[in-house]
């Protein structure tokens, strides 16, 4: 089965500085999708960015982007001038690109940004 | 094009009852997801429907249960409620191909009292 470890239960920014989550996962797939979903106290869940595994290129989208490692197995987030908005919980998710729509998430890392 | 919408958005129930909570996915969406979210066990996968057919399963136990209709909304019924069973149910709606993300709704908070 899947497993997806976030190691930082929470982190701090600075407003206008860049922050860096970590996510690890466990698979003995190759072809995968990883995620990362945004949940801000309002409790909707946003997608924040999403990654093919067959893809070299790390994602990005505005001021977010990922650092993927495929063959350490890694999958991290970097926020970039860190806004107040950005205050939230973020949850790594990963979802097998041949059995379904099952997202299997980790435990989440709460953002806290300073002003 | 309107989110994914659920109702009720909170529900306070006893031990011993049974719930139904609602999920009308965005339009165009036929794959219709529910997860559980609680502090202690964190989101969980319970169930997956798609085309009026539970295309994957959670494990959890047979109290829990879910059907789809033919216009794509989904409904997750959960009989003789527990405390345990008191969570943040979150569904989420895509396009069927498995490349597509899943876009989720508000949730719906259940406490069983």
């Amino acid at each position: 089965a899947q497993t997806v470890t976030q190691s930082q239960p929470e982190m701090s920014v600075q407003e206008a500085e860049t922050v860096t989550l970590s996510c690890t996962y466990d698979t003995s797939e190759s072809d995968y999708y990883l995620f990362w979903y945004k949940q801000p106290p309002s409790r909707q869940m946003i997608l924040v960015i999403r990654q093919e595994a067959y893809k070299q290129q790390n994602a990005t989208e505005n001021r977010f982007s990922v650092n993927f490692q495929k063959a350490a197995k890694s999958f991290s987030l970097k926020i970039s001038d860190s806004q107040l908005g950005d205050a939230a919980m973020y949850f790594c998710a990963y979802r097998s690109a041949t059995y379904g729509n099952k997202l299997v998430f980790g435990a989440g890392t709460i953002l806290r940004v300073k002003s | 094009k309107a989110g994914v919408t659920q109702t009720p958005r909170y529900l306070i129930k006893t031990r011993g009852q049974q719930v139904t909570l609602s999920c009308s996915p965005i339009s165009g969406h036929r794959s219709v997801s529910w997860y559980q979210q609680t502090p202690g066990q964190g989101l969980q996968f319970l169930f997956e429907y798609f085309s009026e057919t539970q295309r994957n399963k959670g494990n959890f136990p047979g109290r829990f249960s879910g059907r789809q209709f033919s216009n794509s909304r989904s409904e997750m019924n959960v009989s003789t409620l527990e405390l345990g069973d008191s969570a943040l149910y979150l569904c989420a709606s895509s396009f069927p191909d498995y490349q597509e993300t899943q876009y989720f709704g508000p949730g719906t908070r259940l406490l069983v009292l």
